[in-house]
């Protein structure tokens, strides 16, 4: 079973400072993903990437970052916090070549205060 | 670029009954991947089930099926026999396949509720 280990679950920021959601995946799959889940979006892709050194702008990249290290470590970034990124964050993680399915991790919860 | 659009918020059926989510997308692609997914009250979203753009014949998983209508560009999920646990947000996802992009784009999701 694929696992995908996101880190914190929960984390409280305070509007202006910097947030860094991590992500780590024991599977050495290419692709990795960010997404953020708001009530009446659905899943909404902010960043993802193809493999180590490589990050892409999904549909909502603005006011986030992504870095990735390794196969294993992929990062979401709040340079600088807002209210409006209060969201529970997903990150994904798949060998996309052959249409094969993406792996979730539990998700975190940000609140900017 | 591409899409993928539900527009049932929410549903509800009493349990052993079959229902059926609906799910269209847009595409340049010639060749894609659709995806069901389902998340559970915990907050966990697992994957249920595929369709091939290529492939003509409707995906099958357990109690889980597709109705793959790709001149409409169209999946829906149908859940026949439906149970207690099913109750779950079930959402839609589509890959493009030759674009090179991977990008993996959901839709808003539909709530479905199943009643004793």
């Amino acid at each position: 079973e694929a696992a995908v280990t996101q880190s914190p679950r929960n984390k409280v920021a305070v509007t202006g400072g910097k947030v860094t959601l991590s992500c780590n995946q024991t599977n050495n799959h290419n692709n990795m993903y960010w997404y953020r889940q708001d009530t009446g979006h659905g899943l909404r892709l902010i960043h993802y990437s193809y493999g180590a050194g490589s990050t892409e702008k999904g549909d909502i990249p603005d006011g986030y970052k992504a870095s990735r290290p390794s196969q294993e470590n992929f990062s979401l970034i709040l340079e600088l916090a807002t209210p409006s990124q209060t969201s529970v964050y997903f990150c994904a993680s798949g060998d996309v070549t052959g249409g094969t399915e993406v792996f979730f991790g539990k998700g975190t919860r940000l609140t900017v205060v | 670029a591409q899409k993928v659009t539900q527009t049932q918020t929410s549903i509800s059926v009493v349990e052993k009954t079959t229902v059926t989510m609906d799910c269209v997308y847009e595409t340049r692609d010639s060749s894609y991947f659709l995806f069901w997914y389902k998340q559970t009250a915990s907050g966990e979203i697992v994957f249920l089930i595929r369709q091939d753009s290529y492939k003509k014949e409707n995906a099958t998983v357990g109690h889980y099926s597709l109705n793959f209508q790709k001149p409409k560009s169209s999946i829906g999920l149908i859940i026949t026999a439906t149970q207690i646990e099913d109750s779950a947000v079930y959402f839609c996802a589509m890959r493009e396949a030759s674009s090179g992009s991977w990008q993996l784009i959901f839709g808003s999701g539909t709530q479905l509720t199943v009643m004793p």
